[in-house]
């Protein structure tokens, strides 16, 4: 079974602080994704990664950034927290191909003081 | 760019009632895949569906996929109380894939 883990289940931060969230996957993918989850607006994604080093923007990008030097990791970082960015974020991995279902981590809810 | 809204955002029923969901597309979808959430939990992927007219079962549960391939729906016969949560399509257009709004289905027993 394909293992998605986030590093952390809740997270509570305050304004103006940097943010890190963790993602790991060990099924070797290549493409991974953030999302952020609120309600009424489903599913949004902030950005994804085909492959080591890449990455392209999402829907809605502002005021994150991502890293991934590792396949298995990929990282999203709020630079300077806000309180509107409170809220459940999800990380998913998939294999390359347009018929591969993308599996999911369990989240973080994260809370911006 | 392409939009997938999925309809309703809520839904009530009482056990044994069915339930519908449906999504449509502003573009031609290549696919689109469903996925469930239960409360607490993360979406899991349920189906695929790829062609146009399809149809699949599982079970309870009967996806359709649009002859135009821009809407999906997804029925549950005679709910019960463990097909509680939020059910999610995401369509396929070219190599971006979008998540619908969802649809939050509560059950009463």
């Amino acid at each position: 079974d394909v293992k998605v883990t986030q590093s952390s289940r809740y997270l509570v931060k305050r304004t103006g602080e940097k943010v890190f969230l963790e993602c790991v996957q060990d099924m070797d993918h290549e493409n991974m994704f953030w999302y952020r989850q609120d309600p009424g607006l489903g599913l949004r994604l902030i950005y994804f990664s085909y492959d080591v080093k890449m990455k392209e923007k999402g829907d809605i990008p502002e005021g994150y950034s991502v890293s991934r030097e590792k396949k298995e990791r990929f990282s999203l970082i709020l630079e300077s927290a806000s309180t509107n960015q409170t809220s459940m974020y999800l990380c998913a991995s998939k294999r390359t191909g347009g018929n591969q279902p993308q599996h999911f981590g369990d989240g973080t809810r994260l809370s911006i003081l | 760019g392409q939009q997938v809204m999925q309809i309703p955002q809520y839904q009530h029923v009482q056990e044994g009632e069915d339930f519908t969901t449906y999504c449509n597309s502003s573009t031609t979808l290549s696919n689109i895949q469903w996925y469930k959430q239960r409360p607490g939990g993360h979406p899991v992927f349920l189906i695929q569906l790829v062609k146009s007219g399809e149809v699949k079962k599982q079970k309870r549960l009967t996806f359709q996929f649009g002859e135009a391939k821009k809407n999906s729906s997804l029925h549950i016969t005679a709910t019960q109380t463990t097909d509680v949560g939020t059910y999610f399509c995401a369509g396929r257009d070219n190599n971006d894939m979008r998540f619908g709004a969802g649809t939050r289905l509560t059950v009463k027993p």
